[in-house]
């Protein structure tokens, strides 16, 4: 069985403040995908970001940063110099691969309130 | 690109009655998800279609529930004799499903509250 764990329920900064949001996952797959969804108070939830676990690097990508560590089972995200529009709530899920592939294990969110 | 879209975007029910949701994928997607989100949790997964071909079924759909894609395009849900428990969003989701884990992009949802 996969397993997402964010233990972070909710987290509160005031802009430029930089945040993480932690993200575990459990899986007895060798391999499989992590994705991180934003959504907003609008409700739709928004791709970020994929990464497969062959690839252990870093992104960036603007204010955004994604660590994976496999050693820890970790897929930590990064907000640099936070926005009021930021604000939001973040899901970290995880796939596997082969017939099931696309089949997402949800984490239960974390609630991001970015204060100007 | 129209994106994904759901249909309704809100339903009341009095329970006891049966409910049916529609989606619409974007054109050319060959997945199709549906997730049910309720309040404070993530979405948890409920079936998903490759085409005109239901895949897989998790055990949170029980047998009040049933998904179809005829044509493979659009896709609809069924609740039959909605339960209070059955009150949550229902997400829809599609993917191009031709290689690897492609990114899957999600409608609006349809928010059903049972009463």
């Amino acid at each position: 069985a996969q397993k997402v764990t964010q233990a972070q329920t909710e987290i509160s900064v005031v802009e430029k403040e930089d945040v993480t949001l932690d993200c575990v996952y459990e899986t007895r797959d060798t391999t499989y995908y992590l994705f991180w969804y934003k959504q907003p108070p609008s409700g739709e939830l928004v791709f970020l970001i994929r990464r497969n676990s062959f690839d252990e690097q870093n992104e960036i990508s603007g204010r955004y940063s994604w660590n994976f560590q496999k050693s820890t089972s970790s897929f930590n995200f990064t907000i640099t110099a936070s926005q009021v529009v930021d604000s939001a709530v973040y899901f970290c899920a995880l796939s596997p691969l082969g017939t099931s592939y696309g089949k997402l294990t949800f984490g239960q969110g974390t609630i991001l309130t970015v204060h100007p | 690109d129209t994106g994904v879209s759901q249909d309704p975007r809100h339903k009341i029910t009095k329970r006891g009655q049966n409910v049916t949701f529609r989606c619409d994928p974007i054109s050319e997607h060959n997945r199709l998800y549906w997730y049910r989100q309720t309040l404070g949790q993530g979405p948890e997964f409920l079936t998903y279609f490759q085409n005109e071909a239901q895949l897989e079924k998790s055990r949170l759909l029980s047998d009040r529930f049933s998904a179809e894609r005829p044509k493979g395009s659009f896709s609809t849900l069924e609740i039959q004799r909605t339960e209070q428990g059955d009150s949550a969003m229902y997400l829809c989701a599609s993917s191009l499903g031709l290689t690897g884990v492609d990114e899957q992009y999600f409608g609006p949802g349809t928010r059903l509250t049972v009463t």
